[in-house]
């Protein structure tokens, strides 16, 4: 079936270091699906961060970017230097389905506590 | 400006009671969705609805039930509310096919 797996958290890491959030999908439903990640902060809903639609491209927001990598199942996420404002649970998303079925699998989210 | 609002934000229901929580959204989405969110588990689909009048059962969907009367507005209805309901219940909204959710901001649900 269609799933995805991402670290597991939580993830602490120092302001001003780099992030890498790790996520892999299984997709058996569609051979191209769309690679999402989203983020929750506290109190708030989820919120779309980047998506990528197309294989081999990249997507980037607020300074995350993400690569989707057919070949390799993967669409990690990553962040040159955090700040503690980007404290919160990510989620990365598989969307799949035709052109009214449309839904997204979650992975199980990683909580990201940045210290100042 | 569009989005997606919930009501209640916050329930405390007692066992065997029935509890709604409802979501409206102004994206103008033909689909909707309620996910309910537990740790470690991420979001799971409960129900969800390609347009006024329809409701399709999703991964999870025993226990509850789901009603969309109109394009804006879908439901989710807990008949008799059980403890392991006790959840953060997300609704979201999309255009049709495989693209973002743009979602509200949660309702807290405990089951007493």
């Amino acid at each position: 079936g269609d799933s995805v797996t991402q670290t597991e958290g939580p993830v602490t890491v120092s302001e001003s270091e780099s992030l890498i959030i790790n996520c892999t999908y299984s997709a058996t439903s569609i051979a191209y699906p769309n690679l999402f990640w989203y983020v929750r902060y506290p109190g708030e809903g989820l919120q779309l961060l980047l998506k990528v639609i197309t294989a081999g491209q990249k997507g980037s927001s607020r300074g995350f970017e993400a690569t989707y990598n057919k070949e390799t199942t993967s669409f990690h996420l990553q962040k040159a230097s955090v700040q503690e404002s980007d404290s919160a649970v990510y989620y990365c998303a598989l969307g799949v389905g035709g052109s009214a079925l449309g839904r997204l699998h979650f992975g199980a989210g990683t909580q990201l506590i940045v210290i100042p | 400006e569009a989005a997606v609002t919930q009501s209640p934000r916050n329930k405390v229901a007692v066992t065997g009671g029935k509890v709604t929580l409802s979501c409206n959204q102004t994206n103008n989405h033909n689909n909707m969705y309620w996910y309910r969110q537990d740790t470690g588990h991420g979001l799971r689909l409960i129900h969800y609805s390609y347009g006024a009048g329809s409701t399709e059962k999703g991964d999870i969907p025993d226990g509850y039930k789901a009603s969309r009367p109109s394009q804006e507005n879908f439901s989710l209805i807990l008949e008799l509310a059980t403890p392991s309901q006790t959840s953060v219940y997300f609704c979201a909204s999309g255009a049709r096919g495989p693209y973002e959710q743009y979602f509200g901001p949660g309702t807290r649900l405990t089951v007493l």
